[in-house]
This record gives C-alpha cells, structure tokens and sequence, in this order.
C-alpha cells in the first residue's frame, strides 16, 4: 500500500497569515497520462470531508483561490495565502493512484 | 444537487454485523461508484472498497476481505455496506462518497457505529 506522509501534525496560525501542508507518497503520484493523483481535502468541526484540490492542483468548484495545491511526484504542498476562521479545521490528503486508496495522518489547523 | 444521506447511529455487540446505508439523490445512482470511508477515534481517514453502481460489481480493501459486503438497491437509489464480525477496533463513522465528477466528491454526513460488550 502506498503510505502518505503529512506534516506538521498540527499548525496554529494567526488570521491573515499564510500556511502551508506537506504531503509526501511512498510512491510517485505521477501516472503516465501526466497527472498527479492527489486530493486535499477539509474536514471542519463535526463535518465530513469537503473536497478542495484535485489532481495535485486543481481546486474544486467553490473553493475560495486562497487555497493552492502544488507539487509533484512523491512531494505534494497544499498552501493557504491568507487563513481566515472558516479554514479551522483538519486537512487530508489522499493518494487516488491506486487501491487501497490511502490518506495521510490529517493535519489539524488552529487559529491562534 | 448531489447529497449523500447515511443511516444513523448503531451500537452492536463484539462478534456482530452491522449494515449502514447510503441513500443518494440529485445525480443517475447507476451512472457512478460508490466508495466507503471509514474514521476511527484518533486514527485516520480509512478506504474500505467501492462498488459500481451500473451493475452488481464491488471490490474491498485486502484489510476487510471475508468481512465486508458493499451491495446496492438501484430502484432505491441506495448503497449499502455490511461489516461482520465486529470488534472493538472497528468503532468508527463510517462514510459513503461518491465518484460523481472526481474520485470521492460528495460524502454522507457519517454513521457512527461503535462495538462495545
């Protein structure tokens, strides 16, 4: 199975300021076809899974521009220029290369 | 609009089954997979398997095989996900998520289901 990695576990920020997220694979995300298969997503208080980034960085319809995906390969970014409240929350990231599809450990974000 | 919408809360006994279900509505139930995620306390995200939802054909995590069955009733509109042979490790909300446009688009709003003697 291919094991995601995400750091820091936990990221407290001031409003305003900008974040970042690192996944890493055990595998390359990279298929043939050009695309990376990674999906971020956000998990707020209570909630399911609301999908933000596809195919490594590609933001899903209504997800604010604030947030960016980056990356390729086995190193993958998800960045947030400017956090506001609403991104309070837990961020996943999940390898759709192959099954079992795999998540990584979740990262919790905080507002200061 | 596409909206997921899961059975509620079950509690069972070690050595029992549960089935959840999935109800789907706003898209063609036949036209998509649909995939089942589950979230322990503490522990993270965990795919379980899919099922095609255009005929009777489903594929399961190595991890859960011989005690998972992902079925569907397509007149329903609803999928369904059976776990046997409960133990406690297997207290978690359980999600169904469905491969409308992209893989895992739009999930339910969770089951929880916990295993307690």
């Amino acid at each position: 199975d291919i094991v995601m990695t995400q750091s820091p576990l936990s990221l407290p920020v001031t409003p305003g300021e900008p974040a970042s997220i690192s996944c890493r694979s055990s595998h390359s995300l990279l298929r043939s076809d050009g695309h990376n298969y990674l999906t971020w997503y956000l998990q707020r208080p209570g909630q399911s899974p609301q999908l933000l980034i596809y195919l490594g960085s590609n933001r899903a319809s209504g997800v604010p521009d604030r947030f960016s995906g980056g990356g390729s390969g086995t190193d993958f970014t998800l960045t947030i220029t400017r956090v506001e409240a609403e991104d309070v929350g837990v961020y996943h990231c999940m390898q759709g290369l192959q099954t079992p599809y795999t998540f990584g450990q979740g990262t919790k974000l905080q507002i200061k | 609009q596409v909206q997921l919408v899961q059975s509620g809360t079950e509690v069972r006994k070690p050595g029992a089954s549960v089935k959840v279900s999935c109800k789907a509505s706003g898209y063609t139930f036949a036209s998509y997979a649909l995939h089942w995620v589950r979230q322990a306390p503490g522990q993270r995200l965990e795919w379980m398997g899919w099922i095609n939802a255009g005929n009777d054909d489903a594929h399961y995590s190595q991890k859960f095989q011989g005690r998972i069955s992902i079925t569907k009733d397509t007149s329903a509109s609803t999928a369904y996900m059976e776990l046997r042979s409960l133990r406690s490790e297997d207290t978690a909300v359980y999600y169904c998520a469905t491969a409308y446009r992209l893989l895992l688009d739009y999930w339910g709003q969770g089951t929880l289901v916990t295993v307690s003697s």
